[in-house]
């Protein structure tokens, strides 16, 4: 079946500093990949998605490439704010599939 | 404005008693879902439903119930049978078939078993 692994948390970094969240996917065929964040008590809101193959999503200083020879969607951000400090999930949908599988979540913390 | 709406936003339950967590979406979705989110885990599927009238089991349906009987209502109830139904709730749903779509998500509701 679907799966997706990312990257565990928690991951604390300073202000201006560089992301990378790596995820990783198992999947037939084509699927669609997404990267959510959740906010303290919130629900989950669409960061940036792809729907195939070399499709880089990008979205608020955020981006994700999608790499089919290695199954890969890491997000990453140049340079990340105190108000990125979220949980971030990376979730892939499968052709033809109407159900979303999730990773596991990685909590950022960003320092001032 | 379009959205999903989840009520209540904070649920205290006791043991033995079953407990309704509403779901209502003015998008026109088509899918609806439920999802279970645990501290330091990801979300795991309880039950989505492609069409009204229909619905189906998804990894943890065991200890919950829900009902599809109007496009914009997806209500899950928390029975008894759940041993462990502390947890945060999220409702989603999706346009309709096709794997382009991205999940639309409620705010969530917490519900706490005293």
């Amino acid at each position: 079946g679907n799966s997706v692994t990312q990257m565990e948390g928690p991951v604390t970094l300073s202000e201006e500093a560089f992301l990378t969240i790596n995820c990783t996917y198992t999947a037939t065929g084509y699927p669609s990949l997404f990267w959510y964040v959740q906010y303290p008590g919130e629900g989950l809101q669409l960061l940036l998605k792809a729907t195939k193959a070399d499709d880089k999503g990008s979205n608020k200083g955020f981006e994700a490439t999608y790499r089919k020879e290695t199954t890969s969607f890491h997000l990453e951000k140049g340079s990340v704010q105190v108000s990125d400090s979220a949980v971030y999930f990376c979730a892939l949908r499968g052709h033809n599939d109407y159900k979303l599988s999730f990773g596991a979540g990685t909590t950022v913390t960003v320092r001032a | 404005d379009g959205g999903i709406t989840q009520s209540p936003k904070y649920l205290f339950r006791k043991e033995g008693q079953n407990v309704t967590l509403s779901c209502e979406q003015n998008l026109n979705h088509d899918a609806m879902y439920w999802y279970r989110q645990d501290p330091g885990q990801g979300l795991r599927l309880i039950y989505y439903s492609q069409i009204v009238n229909d619905f189906q089991k998804g990894d943890i349906a065991e200890g919950y119930s829900v009902s599809r009987e109007k496009k914009e209502s997806f209500p899950l109830t928390v029975t008894s049978a759940q041993k462990n139904p502390t947890a945060f709730y999220l409702c989603a749903s999706v346009m309709g078939q096709g794997n382009t779509g991205e999940l639309f998500f409620g705010e969530g509701s917490r519900l706490t078993v005293l």
